[in-house]
């Protein structure tokens, strides 16, 4: 099981906002930058979020991340069919010198 | 325009041993950590391996400590990732990643990924 606990599933109908929690420690979240990806089956994942709350080119402002203490969370506003798909958060650990993700939610828009 | 291309991928017996590369074009290749991070079949993401952009660190997830190393060839601009006594817990997509900072998990781009099968 992953260090990083985030829920196996969440959901919410078109046009509503959802948010993906991603739960570690001070080795990891509390003392590091937190990046959140998108994954669609048979495909790389795809950056959405990083240095916890930044966006890369190109990615809504639909999309939006937060840290607070040893947890950060993913969110996503007017939410869209095409949005379903896994949201992995990731982030390094001081302690072990190591990457680490969470275990992935899958999102489903009802 | 920024590319990062696996190779090597294949299906090997337990215990025997494979080398994956990464080549990468579109940037400086020394400006940027490269990491590998693979993906059991139906699992999530696992973080591998980090090699530092000068080259000079080494990071390993505690799951491949001892059996995999990372290593950079700046004349090719590309990153290998030598696995020994390969288990059948080994098997995933692999893929390598640009990180857009030091000792975080950011990366900005992926390459397709490549396919390693354990099994006897």
């Amino acid at each position: 099981q992953s260090v990083l606990t985030q829920p196996p599933s969440v959901s919410a109908a078109p046009g509503q906002k959802v948010t993906i929690s991603c739960s570690g420690s001070t080795s990891n979240i509390g003392n590091n930058y937190v990046s959140w990806y998108q994954q669609f089956p048979g495909t790389a994942p795809k950056l959405l979020i990083y240095d916890n709350d930044k966006r890369p080119s190109g990615i809504p402002d639909r999309f939006s991340g937060s840290k607070s203490g040893t947890s950060a969370t993913l969110g996503i506003t007017g939410l869209q069919t095409g949005d379903e798909a896994d949201y992995y958060c990731g982030t390094w650990d001081t302690s072990l010198s190591s990457g680490m993700f969470g275990g992935g939610t899958k999102l489903t828009v009802l | 325009q920024v590319q990062l291309v696996e190779s090597g991928g294949g299906v090997v017996q337990p215990g025997k041993s494979l080398r994956l590369s990464c080549a990468v074009s579109g940037f400086t290749f020394s400006a940027f950590a490269i990491h590998w991070v693979r993906q059991a079949p139906g699992k999530g993401l696992e973080w591998v391996a980090v090699r530092s952009y000068d080259g000079y660190t080494k990071n390993y997830a505690d799951s491949v400590k001892g059996r995999f190393t990372i290593s950079r060839d700046k004349s090719k601009n590309s990153v290998s990732l030598q696995m020994n006594s390969l288990r059948v817990e080994d098997t995933a997509i692999y893929y390598c990643a640009r990180a857009i900072t030091s000792r975080t998990l950011s990366f900005d781009y992926w390459g397709p990924g490549t396919l390693v099968t354990v099994s006897s």
